[in-house]
């Protein structure tokens, strides 16, 4: 199995639909964020939790959720997508030093 | 600002040596890290960097210098497989801070 599975690995949706990604790790690590990949952007940091009862907001929040419901369960939703939230999403974990492992990602398409 | 500069695009041909600079401008500095990126895959760990000088794992090296906020990545016997964007990212802070990613260098590997 892999350390951090994303849940679905495409899903193309109609605007103004309300979607949610799923993302469960086993590395046991405490930290784990959201990105969104657009081509050329690089990735951009969406929301980022620090531990259970910890949710901040990165760069890019607006428009999305998350929810923290296990250290190894962090889910994003978008309350009501729209065509820019078309992007390649991932989920991580960090360890004490910083280092990522993501996900395989989610393929999101808004149609 | 946080900023963190790397080239778009390099060309270079197969069994010959490449290397992809970052340079970085962060309010404080905890470590760098390199990732590899293959097309609709996730990021992958490379290195880690968080004192002066080269570390060498394998055919990747990666080069850091602090004081001048510069960073390379050094990739020999190219092989057309190391064909992927290679990010660059700081940690700028202990504690937890997030990490902030370079848009990265589509590197093309040619025969």
């Amino acid at each position: 199995d892999a350390d951090v599975t994303q849940t679905p690995r495409n899903r193309i949706t109609k605007t103004g639909k309300r979607i949610m990604l799923e993302c469960s790790q086993t590395k046991g690590h405490d930290r784990m964020y959201w990105y969104r990949q657009d081509p050329g952007l690089g990735l951009q940091l969406i929301y980022y939790s620090f531990d259970v009862k910890d949710i901040n907001k990165g760069e890019i929040s607006d428009g999305y959720s998350v929810s923290r419901q296990a250290q190894a369960k962090f889910s994003l939703s978008l309350e009501s997508a729209i065509p820019n939230q078309t992007a390649l999403y991932f989920c991580a974990t960090s360890d004490d030093r910083g280092g990522y492992t993501f996900g395989s990602g989610t393929r999101l398409t808004v149609v | 600002g946080q900023n963190i500069d790397q080239p778009t695009e390099m060309t270079a041909t197969e069994g010959a040596i490449v290397q992809i600079n970052c340079t970085y401008q962060t309010s404080g500095f905890n470590g760098l890290f390199w990732y590899q990126q293959h097309a609709g895959e996730a990021p992958t760990f490379l290195s880690y960097n968080v004192l002066d000088g080269l570390e060498e794992k394998g055919r990747f090296s990666s080069f850091l210098s602090r004081s001048k906020g510069y960073s390379y990545l050094l990739l020999k016997e190219l092989q057309m497989k190391d064909s992927a964007s290679y990010l660059c990212a700081v940690r700028p802070y202990t504690g937890g801070f997030k990490t902030i990613f370079g848009a990265g260098t589509r590197l093309f590997v040619k025969a």
